[in-house]
């Protein structure tokens, strides 16, 4: 799996957006791009993912440049309990193996009040 | 709730010690995938299985070995245990090949 880079700590005022960004620049053709995040020791969750097109849920929006080359993981009016982990991980494809996921460090977004 | 359970949340043991840690998938979901995480180490992938069957394997040593029973639940046992073995215990399910992971809450092992 392609590898990602992210900055490991990020501040973002409560009721602003905020905007995680991701460098995933080795990334292939059938390989998605996963978010998920990890409030203090709880069971990391999913977020959102995609492959080329923006995508929307009801927590947050996933852009992706044209190039696939990065991606920004927005949440739109964030709040106090949104401070955690975020991870971005792209995943391959898979045909019918190994299908989980290889996490990395994460970006620690710290909402301020 | 990602519903995903694990057994138990906290567990103390001692060095040599031998346990089992308990994991519910989702209703409906296939695959198990097992995941350690220490303060050193971030989460690391262990194990997956698929409708009972090992699909790969990770990070796990040669002491712990896991397995998935025909009712989807699954189990990892730790074996002779060491204090480098304290960490969080992760496990996520997923309903098919390709989608997204859900995980639980996890169990705390603590080896002193």
């Amino acid at each position: 799996d392609a590898k990602t880079t992210q900055p490991p700590s990020m501040d973002c005022a409560e009721g602003r957006a905020a905007n995680l960004p991701c460098n995933h620049s080795t990334i292939s053709g059938n390989e998605y791009v996963y978010w998920y995040r990890q409030i203090h020791s709880q069971g990391p969750q999913y977020i959102i993912h995609g492959l080329k097109n923006n995508e929307t849920n009801e927590m947050a929006s996933l852009i992706i440049t044209e190039d696939r080359k990065s991606s920004t993981l927005i949440l739109p009016h964030a709040t106090l309990r949104d401070t955690a982990v975020y991870y971005c991980i792209v995943r391959a494809y898979s045909g019918g193996g190994a299908d989980g996921l290889t996490f990395g460090k994460g970006t620690h977004l710290i909402i301020q009040p | 709730d990602s519903g995903v359970t694990q057994t138990p949340k906290h567990l103390i043991t001692a060095t040599g010690q031998r346990v089992t840690l308990r994991c519910s998938p989702r209703s409906g979901d296939l695959s198990v995938y097992w995941y350690q995480q220490s303060l050193d180490q971030g989460l690391q992938f262990l194990i997956q299985y698929y409708n009972g069957e090992e699909r790969a394997k990770g990070n796990i040593l040669e002491r712990f070995s896991a397995q998935q029973f025909p009712d989807l639940h699954s189990e990892l046992n730790l074996s002779s245990l060491e204090l480098g073995d304290s960490a969080l215990y992760f496990c996520a399910s997923s309903a098919r090949q390709n989608s997204p992971l859900h995980f639980g809450n996890g169990t705390r092992l603590t080896v002193t």
